[in-house]
Formats: structure tokens, C-alpha cells, sequence
């Protein structure tokens, strides 16, 4: 089974600061990651993905990742943070193969906290 | 661009009511998804659908249903509300293959049904 891991719960960070919300998944295969932000009351929106290729990711919002296979990690960075981007951040990993390969696990969600 | 509607934003509803969640995608995604949210839990997916009267149980099925007679739309149905199914409910849709597929889930807004 597939599973991801968000090791905090919460980050805080000062505006102007890079910033980095950490994810680590296990998943048998080549896996497909993803990053969303969601803000109060809304729902999820899509900000980058790994499939295949660079290991270095452009999103959204100026937001970036690194796919790390040996560290099975996908930290997503900013180098400067913007009050905006406070908001919950849900990493995601799909195996392409196998059964339930339709849908995305998600990890738990960190909090993200920019101060002015 | 994508649009996943959600068809009420707020709901309250008391125990023992069934209620019905519907869930409308316009982009021909053939996998629809109902996650449930709830704090310190992240995303769990309840059921899931690859076609039309397709469903498959998620990892949260108990006291759900679901009904998907045409593409476009997927419906949630809670037949006996409980105060424990107080929770953001979030429909999401995506493609399987094909000339479009790009991976990720596209999310609706959010249904937030209160149980009393």
C-alpha cells in the first residue's frame, strides 16, 4: 500500500525567508507526486508534479520541489515567502500501476505560516 | 479550465436525515472521487468512480453510498446522518489516459455538512 508522510504539523516562517514543507511517501514503483495548497473553506488547488524527468520541479506561485528517490522525499520549497502563501499544503504520491492506480493518497496536510 | 461544482457549500443537517452531496464536473473525466477531510486526518477517500454505474469502496465506505448514472455528475448520499459524518466533504475528477491526461486530481470547492 501507498502512504505519505507530512512530519509537521505546522511550519512557521518569516516573510521574505525561504521556505521548505517536507514529504516523504512509500510507494512500490515509479511514483507520481503532487502538491496542493488549500486555503480556508476552499478546496484543493493543484501547485506541481513529479512524473518522470527532472528531479526539480516549477509549480504555481513561484513554488518549487525536489523529487528525491533515494531519500523517497518531495520537499516543497519557496525562496521567499509571501503572507499569501499561508495556507494548509497537502502532498499527495499515486502509484501509475496496479490496482487503485486512479486515485491520489494524500499525507495529512502542514500548516503553513508566513509572519509578516 | 477545469471546473469540478459542488453543489452546496454549507449544509446542516440532523441525525438520522439522508442527505445527498452532487458533485458536477464539465472537462469528460472519466474517474470521479469523494474525500472526506477532517482536521489532523488530511484527505480520506470514501468511494470512487472509473465510469458510469462504476463505483469502488475507498478506505472510509461505511455509511456512505454513492451514485454515478451520468459522466459528468457523481452523488454522495449519507441514508442515516450521524453526528461523526460532520466533516468537509471534498468531489474530485480526473482523466485515465489518454491525449489530456495530466495526472492530477481537480478539486471541487468543499461541502461542509454539520450533523446535529
Amino acid at each position: 500500500a501507498q502512504s505519505v508522510a507530512q512530519p509537521e504539523d505546522q511550519v512557521n516562517v518569516a516573510e521574505g525567508n525561504p521556505l521548505t514543507v517536507k514529504c516523504t511517501y512509500s510507494v512500490s514503483g515509479n511514483p507520481y507526486l503532487f502538491w496542493y495548497v488549500q486555503y480556508p473553506n476552499r478546496g484543493l488547488q493543484f501547485l506541481l508534479k513529479y512524473i518522470t524527468g527532472d528531479n526539480l520541479v516549477k509549480g504555481s506561485y513561484g513554488f518549487e520541489a525536489e523529487f528525491n528517490k533515494s531519500q523517497t522525499s518531495f520537499h516543497l520549497k519557496k525562496p521567499s515567502a509571501l503572507v499569501s502563501d499561508s495556507a494548509l499544503y497537502f502532498c499527495a504520491v499515486r502509484n501509475p500501476s496496479g490496482a487503485g492506480s486512479y486515485q491520489l493518497t494524500f499525507g495529512k496536510g502542514t500548516k503553513l505560516s508566513v509572519i509578516p | 479550465d477545469v471546473k469540478v461544482t459542488q453543489s452546496s457549500r454549507y449544509l446542516v443537517k440532523r441525525t438520522g436525515e439522508k442527505v445527498f452531496l452532487e458533485c458536477v464536473q464539465d472537462m469528460d473525466h472519466e474517474n470521479m472521487f469523494w474525500y472526506r477531510q477532517d482536521p489532523g486526518l488530511g484527505l480520506r477517500l470514501i468511494y470512487f468512480s472509473y465510469d458510469v454505474k462504476m463505483k469502488e469502496k475507498g478506505d472510509i465506505p461505511e455509511g456512505y453510498s454513492v451514485s454515478r448514472e451520468k459522466k459528468e455528475r457523481f452523488s454522495l448520499i449519507l441514508e442515516s446522518a450521524s453526528t461523526n459524518q460532520t466533516s468537509m466533504y471534498l468531489c474530485a475528477s480526473s482523466l485515465t489516459s489518454g491525449r489530456r491526461y495530466t495526472g492530477e486530481l481537480f478539486f471541487g470547492e468543499g461541502s461542509r455538512l454539520t450533523v446535529l
